[in-house]
């Protein structure tokens, strides 16, 4: 079956340091990626998304690329801020649903300390 | 634009007592709405979601119930709380005719039971 797999934190970082957040998925056909963020207290917001193999999702600093052949799709920002501290869901989408039914991994938590 | 609400915020309950969340949807028709539950520091579980009016689709056994009496109008409810049904739960709709989609989430209600 589909499963996505996040790396488990929770990471902590200072401010301004680079952040990588690893998420690797299986899947069959050909699902879309999502990276979603919850804020302490509040639901998931969603952040970037990529529908096809390369593409790239980028939102608010924060960048993931589609990679089919490690079948990856990694969260990335250049220079964290302390409002970044969250917690981040990688998911995917079932290729043939049209439940648009979403397979999430575990979260990872964020902390960014000035 | 499509928004989503859920209510109430909060909600303490005693143990035994009945339950009714309620999330309604705007700016779209014909959505796919999903419940989910969110244990303390855990990922999401899918509790329930719908493709239509009256057409509900269970996930987990368990006391809950979900209904959808209207269109963009989606309802959990319980005869009676267990303390095992503490948690967050959200409540989130997606494009019905379009596949690969994200979900998006309202901001979620957190209960209590005593």
């Amino acid at each position: 079956g589909n499963s996505v797999t996040q790396m488990e934190g929770p990471v902590t970082l200072s401010e301004e340091a680079f952040l990588t957040i690893n998420c690797t998925y299986t899947a069959t056909g050909y699902p879309s990626l999502f990276w979603y963020v919850q804020y302490p207290g509040e639901g998931l917001q969603l952040l970037l998304k990529a529908t096809k193999a390369d593409d790239k999702g980028s939102n608010k600093g924060f960048e993931a690329t589609y990679r089919k052949e490690t079948t990856s799709f990694h969260l990335e920002k250049g220079s964290v801020q302390v409002s970044d501290s969250a917690v981040y869901f990688c998911a995917l989408s079932k290729g043939n649903n049209a439940g648009n039914m979403l397979t999430f991994g575990g979260g990872t938590r964020l902390m960014v300390k000035p | 634009s499509q928004t989503i609400h859920q209510w109430p915020a909060t909600l303490v309950q005693p143990v035994g007592s009945p339950l009714s969340l309620e999330c309604t949807v705007e700016g779209t028709s014909n959505p796919n709405l999903y419940w989910y539950r969110q244990a303390a520091g855990r990922g999401l579980q899918l509790l329930f979601y719908s493709v239509g009016i009256g057409q509900i689709s269970s996930e987990v056994p368990q006391n809950l119930s979900a209904s959808r009496p209207q269109d963009r109008q989606f309802i959990l409810s319980s005869k009676k709380l267990l303390l095992s049904d503490s948690g967050f739960y959200l409540c989130a709709w997606s494009v019905l005719t379009e596949r690969n989609q994200p979900q998006h989430f309202g901001d979620g209600t957190r209960l209590s039971i005593l």
